[in-house]
Protein backbone atom coordinates (compact mmCIF):
# COMPACT_ATOMS: atom_id res chain seq x y z
CA UNK A 1 0.00 0.00 0.00
CA UNK A 2 1.25 3.41 -0.74
CA UNK A 3 1.51 5.64 1.96
CA UNK A 4 3.00 9.61 2.04
CA UNK A 5 3.62 11.15 5.59
CA UNK A 6 4.42 14.61 6.25
CA UNK A 7 6.29 15.85 9.37
CA UNK A 8 7.55 19.19 10.53
CA UNK A 9 5.05 21.64 10.28
CA UNK A 10 4.58 23.82 13.47
CA UNK A 11 4.69 27.40 14.60
CA UNK A 12 7.57 29.89 13.22
CA UNK A 13 8.24 33.66 13.31
CA UNK A 14 8.24 35.40 10.01
CA UNK A 15 11.77 35.56 8.57
CA UNK A 16 12.54 32.05 10.02
CA UNK A 17 13.28 28.49 9.30
CA UNK A 18 11.04 25.53 8.88
CA UNK A 19 12.39 21.74 7.77
CA UNK A 20 9.31 19.69 6.18
CA UNK A 21 9.50 15.81 6.01
CA UNK A 22 7.64 13.08 3.69
CA UNK A 23 8.12 9.54 4.44
CA UNK A 24 6.86 7.34 1.73
CA UNK A 25 6.15 3.50 1.76
CA UNK A 26 4.65 1.12 -0.80
CA UNK A 27 6.77 1.88 -3.44
CA UNK A 28 10.36 2.54 -4.87
CA UNK A 29 10.74 6.38 -4.62
CA UNK A 30 13.78 7.30 -7.26
CA UNK A 31 10.96 6.10 -9.40
CA UNK A 32 8.99 9.20 -9.43
CA UNK A 33 8.65 12.68 -9.86
CA UNK A 34 7.71 14.12 -6.58
CA UNK A 35 5.89 17.37 -5.45
CA UNK A 36 4.93 20.09 -2.96
CA UNK A 37 2.00 21.35 -3.12
CA UNK A 38 -0.03 24.23 -0.09
CA UNK A 39 -3.35 25.12 0.36
CA UNK A 40 -3.45 28.39 2.19
CA UNK A 41 -6.85 29.18 4.51
CA UNK A 42 -9.41 30.04 2.68
CA UNK A 43 -7.39 29.55 -0.36
CA UNK A 44 -6.76 26.33 -3.23
CA UNK A 45 -4.49 24.43 -4.10
CA UNK A 46 -0.93 26.00 -5.01
CA UNK A 47 1.60 23.95 -6.43
CA UNK A 48 5.51 24.76 -4.64
CA UNK A 49 8.23 22.60 -5.60
CA UNK A 50 9.48 19.40 -7.84
CA UNK A 51 11.91 16.89 -7.56
CA UNK A 52 12.12 14.79 -10.48
CA UNK A 53 13.48 11.15 -10.61
CA UNK A 54 16.36 9.25 -10.67
CA UNK A 55 15.94 8.81 -14.11
CA UNK A 56 15.91 12.74 -14.95
CA UNK A 57 18.62 13.25 -12.37
CA UNK A 58 16.55 14.79 -10.14
CA UNK A 59 16.10 17.82 -11.40
CA UNK A 60 14.38 20.76 -8.83
CA UNK A 61 11.54 22.96 -10.06
CA UNK A 62 10.36 26.13 -8.06
CA UNK A 63 7.14 28.38 -7.75
CA UNK A 64 8.06 31.85 -8.86
CA UNK A 65 6.81 32.62 -4.76
CA UNK A 66 9.48 30.51 -3.16
CA UNK A 67 12.25 30.12 -5.60
CA UNK A 68 15.49 31.38 -3.60
CA UNK A 69 13.80 30.19 -0.16
CA UNK A 70 12.83 27.18 -0.64
CA UNK A 71 14.82 24.00 -1.41
CA UNK A 72 13.41 20.08 -2.10
CA UNK A 73 15.54 17.54 -2.09
CA UNK A 74 15.21 13.87 -1.29
CA UNK A 75 16.97 10.93 0.45
CA UNK A 76 15.99 7.65 -1.49
CA UNK A 77 17.80 5.55 0.88
CA UNK A 78 15.51 6.86 3.33
CA UNK A 79 12.56 7.24 1.01
CA UNK A 80 11.88 10.67 2.35
CA UNK A 81 11.35 13.69 0.76
CA UNK A 82 12.06 17.19 2.19
CA UNK A 83 11.63 20.81 1.99
CA UNK A 84 13.76 23.26 3.37
CA UNK A 85 11.57 26.45 3.44
CA UNK A 86 13.76 29.97 4.69
CA UNK A 87 13.01 33.39 4.92
CA UNK A 88 9.45 32.21 5.91
CA UNK A 89 6.59 35.12 4.97
CA UNK A 90 3.07 35.26 6.56
CA UNK A 91 1.77 34.27 3.02
CA UNK A 92 3.59 31.20 3.31
CA UNK A 93 0.74 29.77 5.93
CA UNK A 94 -1.17 26.77 4.62
CA UNK A 95 -1.04 22.96 5.10
CA UNK A 96 1.38 21.26 3.03
CA UNK A 97 1.49 18.32 1.03
CA UNK A 98 3.76 16.16 -0.30
CA UNK A 99 2.22 14.13 -3.60
CA UNK A 100 3.74 11.67 -5.92
CA UNK A 101 3.37 12.63 -9.55
CA UNK A 102 2.11 9.68 -11.41
CA UNK A 103 3.61 9.78 -15.18
CA UNK A 104 1.69 11.95 -17.55
CA UNK A 105 -1.14 11.75 -14.95
CA UNK A 106 -1.21 14.29 -12.54
CA UNK A 107 -0.46 13.38 -9.02
CA UNK A 108 -2.35 9.92 -7.84
CA UNK A 109 -1.09 9.67 -3.99
CA UNK A 110 -0.83 12.83 -1.49
CA UNK A 111 0.30 12.99 2.10
CA UNK A 112 -2.79 14.07 4.92
CA UNK A 113 -0.65 17.63 4.96
CA UNK A 114 1.09 19.17 7.84
CA UNK A 115 0.27 22.71 8.87
CA UNK A 116 2.73 25.75 8.62
CA UNK A 117 2.03 28.79 10.35
CA UNK A 118 4.14 31.57 9.89
CA UNK A 119 3.29 34.69 12.65
CA UNK A 120 4.76 37.00 15.27
CA UNK B 1 2.10 30.26 -16.96
CA UNK B 2 -0.92 28.50 -17.85
CA UNK B 3 -4.08 30.14 -16.12
CA UNK B 4 -6.14 28.01 -14.98
CA UNK B 5 -9.93 29.87 -14.75
CA UNK B 6 -12.73 27.52 -13.02
CA UNK B 7 -16.36 28.22 -12.90
CA UNK B 8 -18.59 28.63 -10.84
CA UNK B 9 -16.78 29.62 -7.47
CA UNK B 10 -20.05 27.56 -5.97
CA UNK B 11 -23.22 25.24 -6.91
CA UNK B 12 -26.02 23.49 -4.78
CA UNK B 13 -27.51 21.01 -6.26
CA UNK B 14 -30.26 18.75 -5.79
CA UNK B 15 -29.53 15.10 -4.28
CA UNK B 16 -29.44 13.31 -7.59
CA UNK B 17 -29.34 16.07 -9.98
CA UNK B 18 -26.30 16.90 -12.56
CA UNK B 19 -23.54 19.26 -11.71
CA UNK B 20 -21.62 21.00 -14.18
CA UNK B 21 -18.12 22.73 -13.60
CA UNK B 22 -16.28 24.64 -15.86
CA UNK B 23 -12.51 24.72 -16.15
CA UNK B 24 -10.37 26.96 -18.69
CA UNK B 25 -6.61 27.33 -19.50
CA UNK B 26 -5.10 30.31 -20.94
CA UNK B 27 -3.50 27.86 -23.28
CA UNK B 28 -3.77 24.77 -24.87
CA UNK B 29 -2.60 21.62 -22.75
CA UNK B 30 -3.15 19.38 -25.35
CA UNK B 31 -0.04 17.33 -25.82
CA UNK B 32 0.33 16.63 -29.78
CA UNK B 33 3.05 14.22 -29.65
CA UNK B 34 0.66 11.80 -26.94
CA UNK B 35 -2.29 13.36 -27.75
CA UNK B 36 -3.70 13.80 -24.63
CA UNK B 37 -4.75 16.68 -22.70
CA UNK B 38 -2.34 17.26 -19.64
CA UNK B 39 -5.44 17.99 -17.21
CA UNK B 40 -6.50 16.43 -13.81
CA UNK B 41 -9.60 17.20 -11.72
CA UNK B 42 -9.42 16.47 -8.23
CA UNK B 43 -11.72 16.55 -5.33
CA UNK B 44 -11.09 17.99 -1.47
CA UNK B 45 -13.27 16.95 1.29
CA UNK B 46 -12.76 19.19 4.14
CA UNK B 47 -10.03 17.77 6.50
CA UNK B 48 -8.73 15.78 3.96
CA UNK B 49 -6.07 15.87 0.82
CA UNK B 50 -6.97 16.00 -2.60
CA UNK B 51 -8.32 13.08 -5.03
CA UNK B 52 -7.65 12.79 -8.12
CA UNK B 53 -10.26 11.63 -10.12
CA UNK B 54 -9.90 12.16 -13.55
CA UNK B 55 -6.62 12.40 -15.90
CA UNK B 56 -5.94 12.99 -19.56
CA UNK B 57 -9.37 15.03 -19.56
CA UNK B 58 -11.31 11.90 -19.31
CA UNK B 59 -9.83 9.13 -17.87
CA UNK B 60 -11.11 8.07 -14.24
CA UNK B 61 -9.03 7.04 -12.26
CA UNK B 62 -9.53 3.57 -10.76
CA UNK B 63 -12.10 2.87 -7.90
CA UNK B 64 -13.73 6.91 -8.97
CA UNK B 65 -17.28 5.94 -9.62
CA UNK B 66 -19.08 6.44 -13.14
CA UNK B 67 -21.13 8.93 -12.20
CA UNK B 68 -18.25 10.94 -12.41
CA UNK B 69 -16.69 12.11 -15.90
CA UNK B 70 -14.55 14.41 -17.84
CA UNK B 71 -14.91 16.07 -21.18
CA UNK B 72 -13.15 18.76 -23.48
CA UNK B 73 -10.16 19.67 -25.60
CA UNK B 74 -7.76 21.89 -25.95
CA UNK B 75 -8.30 24.98 -23.21
CA UNK B 76 -11.68 24.19 -22.15
CA UNK B 77 -12.24 21.64 -20.30
CA UNK B 78 -15.77 19.88 -17.74
CA UNK B 79 -16.17 18.22 -14.55
CA UNK B 80 -20.18 16.89 -14.77
CA UNK B 81 -21.37 14.73 -11.50
CA UNK B 82 -24.30 12.98 -13.51
CA UNK B 83 -26.03 12.41 -10.24
CA UNK B 84 -25.18 14.34 -7.12
CA UNK B 85 -24.73 12.34 -3.87
CA UNK B 86 -24.23 13.48 -0.38
CA UNK B 87 -20.78 12.28 -0.01
CA UNK B 88 -19.74 14.50 -3.36
CA UNK B 89 -19.77 17.58 -1.00
CA UNK B 90 -16.38 18.96 -1.47
CA UNK B 91 -14.47 21.32 -3.37
CA UNK B 92 -13.51 20.49 -6.73
CA UNK B 93 -9.67 21.47 -8.31
CA UNK B 94 -8.66 21.31 -12.13
CA UNK B 95 -4.94 21.15 -12.95
CA UNK B 96 -2.56 21.58 -15.93
CA UNK B 97 0.28 19.08 -15.86
CA UNK B 98 1.54 20.45 -19.40
CA UNK B 99 4.43 22.44 -17.95
CA UNK B 100 5.66 24.06 -14.92
CA UNK B 101 4.94 25.82 -13.02
CA UNK B 102 2.27 23.56 -12.35
CA UNK B 103 -1.54 25.05 -12.06
CA UNK B 104 -4.49 24.63 -10.39
CA UNK B 105 -8.24 26.35 -10.89
CA UNK B 106 -9.46 28.39 -8.00
CA UNK B 107 -11.77 25.78 -7.13
CA UNK B 108 -15.37 24.97 -7.32
CA UNK B 109 -17.56 24.21 -3.63
CA UNK B 110 -19.98 22.00 -4.45
CA UNK B 111 -23.06 21.86 -2.30
CA UNK B 112 -26.31 19.81 -1.86
CA UNK B 113 -29.28 21.89 -2.59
Amino acid sequence: EVQLVESGGGLVQPGGSLRLSCEVSGYTLSDHYMDWVRRAPGKGLEWVARSKNKINGYTTEYAASVKGRFTISRDDSKHSLYLQMNSLKTEDTAVYYCARAAYLRGFDYWGQGTLVTVSS
Amino acid sequence: DIVMTQSPDSLAVSPGERATINCKSSQSVLDSSKNENFLSWYQQKPGQPPKLLIYWASTRESGVPDRFSGSGSGTEFTLTISSLQAEDVAVYYCQQYYSTPLTFGGGTKVEIK
